[in-house]
């Protein structure tokens, strides 16, 4: 069974940093690239992040550049997210997903997200 | 700045048919955005449940079907039943390993 669980959330003051992870099993982790996606309070799911099987290829939404940092270790099966300089915006549950993206001959486009893991809330407030 | 719209809300009998659209402000949705679509219940995680276009994810009743009409993607629920009520996002690729989510569609089922 896919599974994927974060972890890491909680209250954090403006201005400060939380680091998220996420433990993926029940697939071979190091074959897909992953994602973040965050949703705040009451509102629409956000795309925050994307990054390659072998960490070296990332994609941020623009309001994260720059403060946020995905990255990955494949031996221990688990995806993270460093957050700096936090600002109320980025209250939300953040969610783990695995992206699939679609490939021929080496070439990829486009992707989906799929076996979202359960979430976890980071609120950032004085 | 790319605005994926939706429906804010929407409303099906028990046992009717609805489709939700997900467009663009500026310009027409196509295959080549690789549309896939999410429900989610209060509380809950998102499920998948198309993706490039018109593919069920694993699980998904053939119930839900996803196209393209006119210059945008579409999902629609065919015998729409109880547990169908939800929060519907559509996503579109923009390329650069870009994703953006629509504002999503409360449906509701009464």
């Amino acid at each position: 069974e896919v599974q994927r669980v974060e972890s890491g959330g909680g209250l954090v003051q403006p201005g400060g940093s939380l680091r998220l992870s996420c433990a993926a099993s029940g697939f071979t982790f190091s074959n897909f690239w992953m994602s973040w996606v965050r949703q705040a309070p009451g509102k629409g799911l956000e795309w925050v992040a994307n990054i390659h099987q072998d960490g070296n290829e990332k994609y941020y939404v623009d309001s994260v550049k720059g403060r946020f940092t995905i990255s990955r270790d494949n031996a221990e099966n688990s995806l993270y997210i460093q957050m700096n300089s936090l600002r109320a915006e980025d209250t939300a549950v953040y969610y783990c997903a695995r992206w699939d993206r679609y490939c021929s001959s080496g070439i990829c486009n486009g992707g989906h997200f799929d076996h979202w893991g359960q979430g976890t809330l980071v609120t950032v407030s004085s | 700045q790319t605005v994926v719209t939706q429906e804010p809300s929407f409303s099906v009998s028990p046992g009717g048919t609805v489709t939700l659209t997900c467009g663009l402000r500026s310009g027409s949705v196509s295959t080549s955005y690789y549309v896939s679509w999410y429900q989610q219940t209060p509380g809950q995680a998102p499920r998948t449940l198309i993706y490039n276009t018109n593919t069920r994810s694993s699980g998904v009743p053939d119930r839900f079907s996803g196209s393209i009409l006119g210059n945008k993607a579409a999902l629609t629920i065919t015998g729409a039943q109880a547990d169908d009520e939800s929060d519907y996002y559509c996503v579109l690729y923009m390329g650069r390993g870009i994703s953006v989510f629509g504002g999503g569609t409360k449906l509701t089922v009464l």
